[in-house]
């Protein structure tokens, strides 16, 4: 499967910074790349995919504004978190898809932001 | 609209067997995921069914049946590594890898 690579894996900010989380896909040319957001106890949520060369699609309620998303390459993502706020804490994991099974996933370690 | 059930939380007993329920309602389906996910960790893939019955890999084994909308993922012998979230997830598309996610099981396991 896909060896995908995210960084920082912890990362903690004053209210109003902002944040760029990276998103390596380091053996798979990825020309789709999904964001997911998690709070605690809570499932994955979807919040935008990535697509190379092209603007993002973002979910319903998910602002385009606040969470910059970059996908110049077919092995880099980037989230930017934008002017965070303590509500913006939460788990943030990047995915790419594998070949094969259509839908299997292979997530990025994750990233933990807490904004202060 | 989409939906995906599953029990929060469920407990068991080192070296048992424990079945963990997901039922599903989409717009369509083109597969049946399960991932475990350990606590502060990104979810890993376990299993992937499409037809009805049953795919057994080790200890890990999942059933499908679509006409019920209704799949579950057993484990048997269990060990304490085996604590963890269980997220079962659905694709309801032929392509792009979206899938609906339920909410996930916390299972905890007792020595």
């Amino acid at each position: 499967g896909a060896v995908v690579s995210q960084h920082p894996s912890r990362v903690i900010c004053k209210s109003g910074t902002s944040v760029k989380i990276e998103c390596r896909s380091l053996d798979f040319q990825a020309t789709t790349m999904f964001w997911y957001r998690q709070f605690p106890k809570q499932s994955l949520m979807l919040m935008a995919t990535s697509n190379e060369g092209s603007k993002a699609t973002y979910e319903q309620g998910v602002e385009k504004d606040k969470f910059l998303i970059n996908h110049a390459s077919l092995t880099l993502s980037t989230l930017t978190v934008t002017s965070a706020h303590p509500e913006d804490s939460s788990f943030y994991i990047c995915s790419v898809g594998g070949q094969g099974y259509t839908g299997e996933l292979f997530f990025g370690e994750g990233s933990r932001l807490t904004v202060l | 609209g989409q939906n995906i059930d599953q029990p929060t939380e469920m407990t068991a007993t080192e070296g048992a067997i424990v079945q963990i329920n997901c039922t599903y309602q989409t717009s369509g389906f083109n597969g049946l995921f399960w991932y475990q996910q350990h606590a502060g960790e990104a979810p890993t893939f376990l299993s992937y069914n499409v037809l009805d019955g049953l795919e057994e890999k080790g200890r890990f084994s999942s059933f499908l049946s679509r006409s019920k909308g209704y799949s579950y993922l057993l484990l048997k012998e269990l060990q304490m590594k085996d604590s963890a979230s269980y997220l079962c997830a659905v694709s309801p598309w032929d392509s792009n890898y979206q899938l609906i996610w339920g909410a996930g099981t916390k299972l905890i396991i007792k020595p």
